[in-house]
């Protein structure tokens, strides 16, 4: 079946570092894949999106790119605030008429200043 | 525009008891789907509803089921409440055709 798998937090960085969170899909077909943002006491957000091989999501100063060959979609920023600090979740949409998406466990950064 | 709306915000309840949470969707928004996140985890689909119907249903027991209204608000109902039914219930709302989803804030149930 379908799943999301995303490295486990916490992830705890200063201000400035560079942030990886992995994340890695399993697929029938060609998934569109998200990373979605949780702020603290808030719901989710849209961060960004891809939705075919290569493609590269930004946002905010976080990048994504859609590796078909390794199924991943790990999330990227060069250089993190304190007010990024959120968990970060990572999902997949199979193509067709199919609305449900599928997530990773999420994994919580903190930043510190 | 408004985004998704939800209401309520938090909600308590005690165990056997029946509760209903709201969704208004994303203006221009016809599909809106539910999901349970409890603590600590990813949030979890329950099901989803379009053209008034159920379209597509997670592994949640009978005890939860909803309705969507023809402006394409909803209703997400749980029965029989139980102590693990406490979470953040999150609505999302779509358009047929269009790959994002958008979410509300939640509605934060504790059962007791």
């Amino acid at each position: 079946g379908n799943s999301v798998t995303q490295m486990e937090g916490p992830v705890t960085l200063s201000e400035e570092a560079f942030l990886t969170i992995n994340c890695t899909y399993t697929a029938t077909g060609y998934p569109s894949l998200f990373w979605y943002v949780q702020y603290p006491g808030e719901g989710l957000q849209l961060l960004l999106k891809a939705t075919k091989a290569d493609d590269k999501g930004s946002n905010k100063g976080f990048e994504a790119t859609y590796r078909k060959e390794t199924t991943s979609f790990h999330l990227e920023k060069g250089s993190v605030q304190v007010s990024d600090s959120a968990v970060y979740f990572c999902a997949l949409r199979n193509a067709g008429n199919n609305r449900k998406l599928i997530w990773g466990l999420g994994t919580s950064l903190a930043v510190n200043p | 525009d408004a985004g998704v709306t939800q209401s309520p915000t938090h909600l308590i309840k005690t165990r056997g008891q029946q509760v209903t949470l709201r969704c208004s969707p994303k203006s221009g928004h016809d599909t809106v789907s539910w999901y349970q996140q409890a603590l600590g985890q990813g949030p979890q689909f329950i099901f989803q509803y379009y053209e008034e119907e159920e379209r597509q249903r997670g592994n949640f027991p009978d005890r939860f089921s909803g309705h969507q209204f023809p402006n394409y608000s909803s209703e997400l109902n749980v029965n029989a409440l139980l102590l693990g039914d406490s979470a953040l219930y999150l609505c999302a709302s779509s358009s047929q055709g269009v790959n994002e989803q958008y979410f509300g804030p939640g509605t934060r149930l504790t059962v007791t």
